[in-house]
């Protein structure tokens, strides 16, 4: 089966470092992705792995270990507008087309 | 920047209506997903379309179905509405890419309420 494991809430304070644990067992993997979508709004593109490894982009690094179906997202330097739920999802290639099979996502609150 | 335009932010139907979300994508992207997203259960995919005329069910398709006639258009139908289609609708749209490193892109999202 598929299934893609979350934790539902974070708590983090600002300036701090909080790390979202993603866990996975699909049949196919081609890539993972982590969207973050603030209440009411559409899921934005944070990061994307597909080789083993951390893959850095500002204050957000995502890591990823295929032998171990797990990646993380690391937020470092905590800002208030970082408060959102954060999508981790995988890519199981069908044809020419992605199909992505997102878990629950991680509602993250970031307190002054 | 990619834009995915859905046609309303909110909708409220009756029981047994047959409704129409409609989603446009400005990239020329080759694929396009219809989601629902429910407390508790994250985005599930509902159907997806590689191609104009082309459809494909996803995890959750019965009773809905897709039209894509145009490469740009993508729309979901509740054949007959019921409460249990009350949810919150996303489209993304994506381009084909060998490498896979493209991202889907979505749309801000329909929240449909069926009384």
């Amino acid at each position: 089966g598929q299934n893609i494991d979350q934790p539902t809430e974070m708590t983090a304070t600002e300036g701090a470092i909080v790390q979202i644990n993603c866990t996975y067992q699909t049949s196919g993997f081609n890539g993972l992705f982590w969207y973050q979508q603030h209440a009411g709004e559409a899921p934005t593109f944070l990061s994307y792995n597909v080789l083993d490894g951390l893959e850095e982009k500002g204050r957000f690094s995502s890591f990823l270990s295929r032998s171990k179906g797990y990646s993380y997202l690391l937020l470092k330097e905590l800002q208030m507008k970082d408060s959102a739920s954060y999508l981790c999802a995988v890519r199981d290639q069908w044809g020419n087309t992605d199909k992505l099979i997102f878990g629950t996502g991680t509602r993250l609150q970031v307190f002054p | 920047d990619v834009k995915v335009t859905q046609s309303s932010r909110y909708l409220v139907k009756r029981t047994g209506e047959k409704v129409f979300l409609e989603c446009v994508q400005d990239m020329d992207h080759e694929n396009m997903f219809w989601y629902r997203q429910d407390p508790g259960l994250g985005l599930r995919l509902i159907y997806f379309s590689y191609d104009v005329k082309m459809k494909e069910k996803g995890d959750i398709p019965e009773g809905y179905s897709v039209s894509r006639e145009k490469k740009e258009r993508f729309s979901l139908i509740l054949e007959s509405a019921s409460t249990n289609q009350t949810s919150m609708y996303l489209c993304a749209s994506s381009t084909v890419d060998r490498v896979g490193s493209q991202p889907q892109h979505f749309g801000d999202g329909t929240r449909l309420s069926i009384l």
